[in-house]
């Protein structure tokens, strides 16, 4: 079964510490994965895809296919990373996407 | 890139009443989809919008009940018919773009009574 798991619901760190949000998949074949962030009061947005090997905002995600992970990382927290963040994927271009149930980044000072 | 509008933003229904959800893309798009997420859970697709042809439901959903509409490349309807109090959600407008890939609307805020 396609799946995407998410297994925080809420993750609080202090800023400056790193931050990881877990996600792990299940798919038979070969997904493109992606993290979309929600931020308080806005529409859900893309923040990375694995095929753009790229860093956004100080975040980066590896695709681990022997894990069959996708975990969001960066090395210092910012109070403005505070947001929920979804872990989806698709198993073709052009359709739909599966979600993770999300995780909810909380950043203290 | 293009952005996807959706109206209303919020609506309080009555139960056995219908609501129409509409989705307007500032571009022409292939693909647009329409997404619930009940309150505290994911997203959940509902179906595909097919452009001139009958929507691509998911297990669980039924046209009856969520009946859609896309006459063109930029513009997509989502009915929720005869509605009860566990039809409260948000519901999402989505659609595909090329290069960016799947981006969201705003999304609209239902409560049924």
């Amino acid at each position: 079964a396609q799946r995407v798991t998410q297994p925080e619901k809420l993750l609080s760190v202090f800023k400056g510490a790193p931050v990881e949000l877990k996600c792990n998949y299940s798919y038979s074949g070969s997904p493109e994965l992606f993290w979309y962030v929600q931020y308080s009061r806005q529409r859900l947005q893309l923040l990375l895809r694995h095929i753009s090997r790229e860093s956004i905002k100080g975040f980066t995600a590896d695709l681990n296919k022997g894990e069959t992970s996708f975990h969001l990382k960066k090395p210092f927290a910012q109070e403005e990373d505070s947001a929920m963040y979804y872990c989806a994927l698709t198993g073709q271009a052009g359709t739909a996407l599966i979600f993770g149930k999300g995780t909810t980044l909380s950043v203290s000072s | 890139s293009a952005v996807i509008s959706q109206k209303p933003s919020r609506d309080i229904c009555q139960r056995g009443t219908s609501l129409t959800i509409q989705c307007q893309v500032d571009s022409q798009v292939t693909m647009m989809f329409w997404y619930r997420q009940q309150p505290g859970q994911s997203l959940t697709l509902i179906a595909t919008a097919n452009q001139g042809s009958e929507a691509t439901y998911e297990s669980g959903f039924v046209i009856d009940k969520f009946p859609i509409s896309r006459p063109n490349l930029t513009f997509s309807t989502l009915t929720v018919s005869n509605m009860s109090p566990e039809d409260s959600s948000i519901y999402l407008c989505s659609a595909i773009d090329p290069g960016p890939g799947q981006f969201f609307g705003p999304g609209t805020r239902l409560t049924v009574l």
